[in-house]
């Protein structure tokens, strides 16, 4: 089955350093997302990127956070200045194109991030 | 008001028991409706889509009533394998955004 990786799986980082989380999409899929999920409390929407822009955003993912497809299959996200709150598991996820919107999106394992 | 909302749990239950959470959420115009499960420190994986004629898979049940935003999610005949997080997740009507409920969560025990 298809899956969509994501590296590192764990980072720590000191307060204020430059984050970059990667995630491999499932190939055919075009629409992606980067969740975050603080210890404890529930998913949260960050971004979502279609056709190599920005398509939605939430009030989380500002000034400090951007993404990029930067060589058509790895999506990044990067944090610029890493805050002691950044600490969480973020979740790349994919969409499959041509099914409507079903809702089943594939999420990657995570990559948890630590700010010291 | 949360936009989605469930009670956390935790639900303990014996095995083969049956189980039934519920879920809330205050935007009117959010047209789809889906169960997540989310095993601890993992992603979440879809369980399954909620519709309005109300759907069943297997063990798992799931109803939507849209004039009173309510979802739930039964379990029948439980296993310990159903121990988990299971998250109510509602979709405003883009492709760009699901909003997660903050999960209940579920302990099987023998």
């Amino acid at each position: 089955e298809p899956e969509v990786t994501q590296t590192p799986s764990h980072q720590v980082t000191q307060m204020g350093q430059e984050v970059i989380l990667r995630c491999v999409p499932i190939s055919n899929h075009l629409y992606f997302y980067w969740y975050r999920q603080i210890l404890g409390q529930k998913v949260e929407f960050l971004v979502s990127f279609y056709n190599n822009e920005i398509s939605e955003k939430s009030e989380i993912f500002d000034d400090q956070f951007s993404v990029e497809r930067p060589d058509g299959s790895n999506f990044t996200l990067k944090i610029r200045s890493t805050k002691l709150e950044d600490s969480a598991m973020y979740f790349c996820a994919t969409l499959s194109p041509g099914q409507g919107y079903t809702g089943e999106l594939f999420f990657g394992e995570g990559s948890r991030l630590t700010v010291l | 008001r949360k936009e989605v909302e469930q009670d956390p749990g935790p639900f303990n239950v014996p095995e083969g028991a049956t189980v039934a959470f519920n879920c809330t959420y205050s935007n009117s115009a959010s047209q789809s409706f889906f169960w997540y499960r989310q095993d601890c420190r993992k992603e979440p994986k879809l369980l399954m889509s909620v519709y309005s004629s109300g759907n069943e898979d297997g063990r798992f049940t799931a109803q939507l009533n849209r004039a009173s935003q309510y979802i739930s999610l039964l379990i029948r005949d439980s296993k310990l394998s159903d121990s988990a997080t299971y998250l109510c997740v509602v979709n405003t009507g883009t492709a760009s955004k699901l909003t997660f409920g903050t999960g209940t969560r579920l302990q099987v025990t023998l």
